[in-house]
């Protein structure tokens, strides 16, 4: 079945550095991929979303690419803030939705 | 509303009460979905609504959790004979169409959290 898992469970990245948070699917049948983020005691929140045509796909800060031949995509935070400090989760929307257990991200000052 | 509201905050019952979570989605939108997400876990699909249809409950644990929707708005989960491992934040989402493959961006409410004692 499809699963859709993060690489590491925790990063901590320096205030004003870049971050980068990869995520691994293994469903080809995947066309689109949400992004969410999740704050202490909230719930998650759409961040950004990318479909199986793009390669790439940039917000404000925030850069997703999608890497099809490994089925890798990745989230890339600019001059990372500590306000981005939270749960990552990618996600797959689908029959059975997925989000595993995301990545949490710390930025020190 | 202008979210997804959801209610209690907080809830600590003791081992073998039943509890009632409820979730207020966005009007209009015609998906709901119930996750739990225990500490330092990542969301666990529970329970989906779409429309009129039935249900998918593939998600849920045990036979001691059931959800309804009525009117295609509001949703309750119950909880029966609360269990310990029970505790968790239970988060409700919604989104304005079915999910299917095409998917859908959900919204989510702040959650529920169940301390069961």
């Amino acid at each position: 079945g499809e699963s859709v898992g993060l690489h590491l469970p925790t990063l901590s990245v320096q205030e004003g550095d870049n971050s980068i948070i990869n995520c691994a699917y293994s469903n080809s049948a995947s066309d689109y991929f949400i992004w969410y983020k999740q704050e202490s005691g909230k719930g998650p929140q759409f961040i950004i979303d990318i479909r199986s045509n793009m390669d790439k796909r940039q917000g404000q800060r925030v850069t997703v690419l999608l890497n099809k031949t490994v089925k890798h995509l990745s989230l890339q935070i600019a001059a990372t803030q500590p306000g981005d400090s939270a749960v990552y989760f990618c996600s797959r929307p689908g029959y059975a939705l997925n989000f595993g257990k995301g990545t949490s991200l710390l930025v020190t000052p | 509303g202008a979210g997804v509201s959801q209610s209690p905050s907080n809830k600590v019952t003791e081992k073998g009460k039943d509890v009632e979570l409820r979730c207020d989605p966005i009007s209009g939108h015609t998906a709901l979905y119930w996750y739990r997400q225990s500490l330092g876990q990542g969301l666990e699909f529970l329970i989906y609504f779409q429309g009129n249809s039935a249900p998918d409950k593939s998600g849920l644990p045990s036979d001691r959790f059931s959800a309804e929707r009525t009117g295609g708005s509001v949703s309750t989960l119950t909880i029966q004979r609360t269990q310990q491992e029970d505790s968790a934040v239970y988060l409700c989402a919604s989104s304005p169409r079915d999910r299917g493959l095409s998917a859908d961006t959900q919204y989510f409410g702040p959650g529920t959290r169940l301390t069961v004692l």
